[in-house]
């Protein structure tokens, strides 16, 4: 079936400095993929959708600045928390569709998610 | 954009028990699935049903999409069982899914 890999599973990072989180497709390419944040005990909220060959697409409220997304080939995407605070830290999760040209009709699989700790 | 509604919010049972989670959306969509979160925050894609029934062991789920609304059935439960079951839904033909607010199901021995 199809795999998502995401990493680093965990990281800590000291305040200011930047941290990247990769998410690959493992056994299929992936023209779209979406990133997720996810504080404690709440629910998933998209952050945006990365693009191969374009830019992200941001939600309402999520800081491009903030969050660089890089989608540099059909198997990855990279989410860039850049000048991490503490308020930043949270579950970080990227997820794609199984399929690459029907991707509204496809089921989403997930990767394994990256809590970050920003100290 | 589509709202999601889980309920209930929190679930405990014993071991043995049998368990309904539903999820209400307020649009139509063209995805729907149902995730089981584990206590490491992994996403367990349980199923994927915009419509109709399935049956995996002993869970089993139903969307009416007509009625906007599904229903995740899980019998005899197990203490593995316990955690976060998320609803996600996409109505944007674009692979967006908005995720409810999750059922935390805790069974206990």
């Amino acid at each position: 079936g199809a795999v998502v890999s995401q990493h680093p599973s965990r990281v800590i990072c000291k305040s200011g400095t930047s941290v990247k989180i990769e998410c690959r497709s493992l056994d299929f390419q992936a023209t779209t993929m979406f990133w997720y944040r996810q504080f404690p005990k709440q629910s998933l909220m998209l952050m945006a959708t990365s693009n191969e060959g374009s830019k992200a697409t941001y939600e309402q409220g999520v800081e491009k600045d903030k969050f660089l997304i890089n989608h540099a080939s059909l198997t990855l995407s990279t989410l860039t928390v850049t000048s991490a605070h503490p308020e930043d830290s949270s579950f970080y999760i990227c997820s794609a569709p199984g399929q690459m040209t029907t991707s509204y009709n496809s089921p989403l699989h997930f990767g394994n998610g990256t809590r970050l700790t920003v100290t | 954009g589509i709202q999601v509604e889980q309920s209930p919010p929190d679930l405990i049972l014993q071991e043995g028990a049998n368990s309904t989670l539903r999820c209400n959306f307020s649009d139509s969509v063209n995805n729907l699935q149902w995730f089981h979160q584990n206590p490491w925050g992994q996403l367990i894609n349980l199923f994927y049903i915009p419509s109709g029934t399935k049956q995996n062991g002993r869970l089993s789920a139903t969307t009416v999409a007509t009625e906007r609304y599904s229903l995740l059935y899980i019998s005899s439960s197990q203490t593995t069982d316990s955690g976060v079951y998320f609803c996600a839904v996409d109505n944007t033909n674009a692979g967006k899914s908005t995720f409810g607010d999750g059922t935390t199901l805790t069974v206990k021995p």
